[in-house]
This record gives C-alpha cells, sequence and structure tokens, in this order.
C-alpha cells in the first residue's frame, strides 16, 4: 500500500528556521516525483514544487522560489521542505504528493499544519 | 506559467440534480494533462479525473471529465450527499503545475 506520512504539527515563532517530512512507503521512493502543496487558513490549494528523488532535482513555483527549499533524501525515502526564516503569512497546512507514472499527482499525505505566531 | 480559472466558485444544488464545474486555462493544457480533486473539510484532496476525462481507480462513474485545450468540464451526473465538496482543477502539463481557486459545491 502506498503511503506518504508526513511529520506533526509545528508551532514556531517569526524569524525561526522549520524542516518537515514526507516519508513514502509502498512503492519505489526514487521513481517518482514528490511535489509539495500549501493551503493556507479557508483557502484553496497551491502548488509549491517538486523534486525527483533519485537526483534531487527540484521545480519551484515562482511565488515559492527562494522562500523554501524542498529536499530528499533517498536513503530514508524521505522528502523534506524547510524555511531559514518563518514569517506569520507561512501559517498553512502544507501536503506532500507523489507525482506518478503519467505525471499526475496521485497519493496525497496527511498535512502538516504549521502555525508562525510571535 | 499557466493560470486556470474556475467557475462558478460557488454551485448551490440539491442531491439527485446535475452539476457542471468549468475549468479553463490562460493558455492550451498540453496532452491534457488537467485532473480534478476533491477535497472535504479537514481531509487531503482525493483525485477524480486525471488526462481531462479519465477516471481515478474507485471512483464513482457518476463523475465524469471532459474538455482539451483551454476549456475543461467536471460533471457529477447525480448529485450524493458525499459529494457536496471543495473542487480543484490542476494542470501538470508544464514544467510547473498550477490549481485554480476551487469550487464549491453546497447543498441547495
Amino acid at each position: 500500500e502506498v503511503q506518504l506520512v508526513q511529520s506533526g504539527a509545528e508551532v514556531k515563532k517569526p524569524g525561526e528556521s522549520l524542516r518537515i517530512s514526507c516519508k513514502g512507503s509502498g512503492y519505489s521512493f526514487t521513481s517518482y516525483w514528490i511535489s509539495w502543496v500549501r493551503q493556507m487558513p479557508g483557502k484553496g490549494l497551491e502548488w509549491m514544487g517538486r523534486i525527483d528523488p533519485s537526483d534531487s532535482y527540484t521545480n519551484y513555483s515562482p511565488s515559492f522560489q527562494g522562500h523554501v527549499t524542498i529536499s530528499a533524501d533517498k536513503s530514508i525515502s524521505t522528502a523534506y521542505l524547510q524555511w531559514s526564516s518563518l514569517k506569520a503569512s507561512d501559517t498553512a497546512m502544507y501536503y506532500c504528493a507523489r507525482r506518478s507514472w503519467n505525471y499526475v499527482v496521485d497519493y496525497w499525505g496527511q498535512g502538516t499544519l504549521v502555525t508562525v505566531s510571535s | 506559467e499557466i493560470v486556470l480559472t474556475q467557475s462558478p466558485g460557488t454551485l448551490s444544488l440539491s442531491p439527485g440534480e446535475r452539476a457542471t464545474l468549468s475549468c479553463r486555462a490562460s493558455q492550451s493544457v498540453s496532452s491534457s494533462y488537467l485532473a480534478w480533486y476533491q477535497q472535504k473539510p479537514g481531509q487531503a484532496p482525493r483525485l477524480l479525473i486525471y488526462g481531462a476525462s479519465s477516471r481515478a481507480t474507485g471512483i464513482p462513474d457518476r463523475f465524469s471529465g471532459s474538455g482539451s485545450g483551454t476549456d475543461f468540464t467536471l460533471t457529477i451526473s447525480r448529485l450524493e450527499p458525499e459529494d457536496f465538496a471543495v473542487y480543484y482543477c490542476q494542470q501538470y502539463g508544464s514544467s510547473r503545475d498550477t490549481f485554480g481557486q476551487g469550487t464549491k459545491l453546497e447543498i441547495k
């Protein structure tokens, strides 16, 4: 069974750094890209970027390029989304999702809620 | 970047009725790489349709997708109570995916 299990909810202060994770299981982790999607409270889905775990090649949305870093450790089948300096506007639910063989996102993680507040 | 515009923003219908949701792209979507997702409160999105018209595994046949180029449609033939949710289209045919802003399907 394909599963993407994300790390737990985080509460951080503005200016702090953070890395959240997404562990894949039940499939060959290096064969499928992982995407990250943001959903701000009460708002829609925003595609942030994706990574090829086999070589860590990434694509970013222009809206997120330079604000976050997507990485992966294929040895432990885990992808990451990280911030070096959080802002209150980073408060959101973050989903990881698998990009299937035909390029569509087919499996989603359960989401990680990030709250940034002073 | 391809911009997707969904309409209407909110659709109020009754169970048993037919729902038609629209997704328009700012430029042609490559190879009909257009998907539809359903999201219920507190849940991750669920894939309904991919390739503009192919149903994902386990999706009831009351859900259908159509369209090509810049105009796409999701149709729910007879609404069931569990279908009331938010629906998003997504294009995934370019180097950067994008989502539409969503259509909320609510009970009338």
